[in-house]
């Protein structure tokens, strides 16, 4: 079975400054994965997506994230947070046990962006 | 275009009460899931539609919950006998295999407060 853990409830940053938002999963298939963002009161948004193709993807907004597979990982990394990035966001992966991508999503990162 | 679209967005149920949330898909997507997502947490899957199949209903945590789409295009969730352990977002998604690696698109979620 699959599973997603994102470490840190809460994050907290400057404007201007480096995002760094992690998730690591678990999958004894390879895996695609997601990166979401729900903003108060809306549905999810989808970021970016990682398809087994290149290791490193960019998203809107100016987000992307880097597939390791030796770290079970996929950080999301946005150099330089604006204060419109403040939201919830969601890692999420499809492992690909069913033909049909049902998602198992972790817990949720609260992103909090300071002037 | 239009996308995911949910009714109610809030709904407030007394305990024992039935329920109903509808989801309207994009206009031709074929798949359609719905996830529960508790406070403060990540959603969880709890079913899944083929057109008009329910082909995956896993997740449904009790037989009080009923989902169903008839007519392969919007779909109904129900929820019987109302308990309070039930107050949740639901969200619907749809999507399409042409859409590529299953790209869900997400409603704006209905709030289901149990009293």
């Amino acid at each position: 079975a699959q599973s997603v853990t994102q470490l840190g409830s809460h994050v907290s940053v400057s404007e201007g400054a480096l995002v760094l938002l992690r998730c690591n999963y678990s999958s004894s298939v390879p895996p695609y994965l997601f990166w979401y963002v729900q903003y108060p009161n809306q549905g999810l948004q989808l970021l970016l997506k990682y398809t087994s193709a290149a290791t490193l993807v960019k998203g809107i907004n100016g987000f992307e994230a880097e597939f390791k597979k030796s770290e079970t990982s996929f950080h999301l990394t946005k150099p330089s947070a604006h204060m419109s990035d403040a939201a919830e966001y969601f890692c999420a992966v499809d492992a690909g046990g069913t033909s049909y991508g049902k998602l198992t999503f972790g817990q949720g990162t609260i992103l909090t962006v300071h002037p | 275009g239009a996308g995911v679209s949910q009714s109610p967005r809030y709904k407030v149920a007394k305990r024992g009460q039935d329920v109903a949330l509808r989801c309207d898909p994009i206009s031709g997507h074929v798949s359609l899931f719905w996830y529960q997502q508790a406070l403060g947490q990540g959603p969880e899957f709890l079913t899944y539609f083929q057109n008009e199949a329910q082909l995956d209903k896993s997740g449904l945590p009790s037989d009080r919950f009923f989902a169903e789409r008839p007519e392969g295009s919007v779909s109904t969730l129900k929820i019987q006998r109302t308990q309070q352990e039930d107050s949740a977002v639901y969200l619907c998604a749809s999507t399409s295999p042409g859409q590529g690696v299953y790209e869900q698109y997400f409603g704006p979620g209905t709030r289901l407060t149990v009293t």
